[in-house]
């Protein structure tokens, strides 16, 4: 099966300015999750759906991260305005209800800002 | 609230020695635990999973992980080091909600292999 997918693999922004990330999980897979990996750190969830409803976005700093996951597939990631700590790779994840909460990860969206 | 502890952020050994990674975890609730391996610019890749069957877990690439309630503890071994290994290694705890699952990882185990 084709896995997660995510793009652009790698970004350079300066601060303040904006940029999206997007993830196509696996085909079926319910849920899907976004983390951020800051270097030397372990992935940190930012927000969980399930199919296209919110689950969890408690760690998400929402006055300037936003996501959405249109019709329960795909999913968008918004960072605007950046700033230097946010700094990091953004995984994205999906699982299946029946997944035994094995989550598959994406190659990441490297991001600098600076 | 769950969470894990990685015990040495990096971690050397001789090719054929024996790798040890240590990780503690912290649960109210019986804990469902996972190790990753990260190599580099890619994705984390699931090694192997304890979900509450038997304490002796094997995995991929002759990995293995021995959950010890006792201890709080879900150690990963490998008995000879090979150089493909080299990577960086993540402990997770899950809430075991199936349909729900939220991941807490460790600040991972930087593994270097010695020629």
């Amino acid at each position: 099966e084709a896995g997660v997918a995510q793009s652009p693999r790698y970004k350079i922004i300066e601060k303040r300015q904006s940029v999206a990330f997007w993830c196509n999980p696996i085909s079926g897979h319910a849920t899907l999750y976004w983390y951020q990996q800051i270097l030397g750190q372990g992935p940190k969830l930012l927000i969980q759906f399930q199919n296209n409803g919110v689950v969890d976005d408690s760690q998400l700093p929402k006055d300037r991260f936003s996501a959405e996951r249109l019709k329960g597939v795909d999913s968008t990631l918004k960072i605007q305005p950046a700033k230097l700590e946010d700094s990091a790779v953004y995984l994205c994840a999906s699982s299946d209800i029946s997944g035994a909460n094995v989550l598959t990860f994406g190659a990441g969206s490297r991001l600098t800002v600076l | 609230a769950q969470s894990v502890t990685q015990l040495g952020s990096h971690v050397s050994v001789s090719e054929g020695a024996l790798v040890l990674l240590r990780c503690n975890y912290s649960s109210s609730v019986p804990p469902y635990l996972f190790w990753y391996v990260q190599y580099p610019n890619q994705g984390l890749q699931l090694l192997l999973k304890y979900t509450s069957a038997a304490t002796l877990v094997k995995g991929i690439n002759g990995f293995e992980a021995e959950f010890k309630k006792s201890e709080t503890s879900f150690h990963l071994t490998k008995p000879s080091a090979h150089m493909s290994d080299a990577a960086e290694y993540f402990c997770a705890v899950s809430n075991g909600n199936f349909g729900n699952e939220k991941l807490t990882f460790g600040t991972g185990t930087r593994l270097t292999i010695i020629p």
